[in-house]
């Protein structure tokens, strides 16, 4: 078993649809949770950053950490075309001292 | 101007030659890393530097070497490309103790 497991769609959608993305984990020690945009021939960009469980919200992202469950999701409300991106999730049991370990990440396309 | 530069940014070779990826940052952050994403298998590391004098092997290190010459520097070399080798490359970096990577545009690399 992978130890960070992300659906890779393609998923699409249309405009103002809200978006579900989510991965799960197998290491309970993980503690710091992210979530990574990359468009098309761009590197990936930090969208999101949480610490253990609990929510978080910025504009029209939420991102949500379950740690009972190993599972952590990403929605998007009111999901625009600019969406359009690979999201990637990534983890760690600590704040970077060892290497994020990333999910395989989902694609979305927001139709407008 | 980028703050993570990678060059070069696209490269066709043949089997058995050697390489070089290049990548310089003008942020100051004393971690860096190697990356090479391909399609349906995400992001992998390949080597991470924590400074100067600390090299690190990733996940699939195999085939390749590095060289940070100095803080800003970090250059990925492959001795004899083969063309399992075709990948995306991104070099990033991360301020000490935050978990967020910034990364480079990427470099393409066919190895015929």
């Amino acid at each position: 078993q992978k130890e960070v497991e992300q659906d890779p769609g393609p998923l699409s959608v249309p405009e103002g649809a809200i978006v579900s993305l989510n991965c799960t984990y197998s290491n309970s020690a993980f503690q710091y949770f992210m979530w990574y945009r990359q468009y098309s021939r761009k590197g990936p960009e930090l969208l999101m950053y949480t610490y253990s469980s609990g929510n978080k919200e910025d504009g029209r992202f939420t991102a949500q950490v379950d740690k009972s469950s190993k599972y952590i999701s990403l929605f998007i409300r009111d999901s625009q075309p600019s969406d359009s991106a690979t999201y990637l999730c990534a983890m760690s049991w600590n704040s970077g001292n060892t290497p994020l370990v990333f999910g395989k990440g989902t694609r979305l396309s927001v139709i407008a | 101007d980028a703050d993570v530069t990678q060059t070069p940014r696209n490269r066709i070779t043949k089997t058995g030659k050697r390489i070089m990826l290049e990548c310089s940052q003008t942020k100051g952050h004393d971690r860096m890393y190697w990356y090479r994403q391909d399609p349906g298998l995400g992001l992998r590391l390949i080597y991470y530097s924590f400074d100067v004098k600390d090299i690190n092997k990733g996940e699939i290190s195999d085939g390749y070497s590095v060289s940070r010459q100095a803080q800003a520097k970090f250059s990925l070399s492959l001795e004899s490309a083969i063309p399992n080798q075709t990948a995306l490359y991104f070099c990033a970096t991360m301020p000490a103790n935050t978990g967020e990577l910034f990364f480079g545009e990427g470099s393409r690399l066919t190895v015929l």
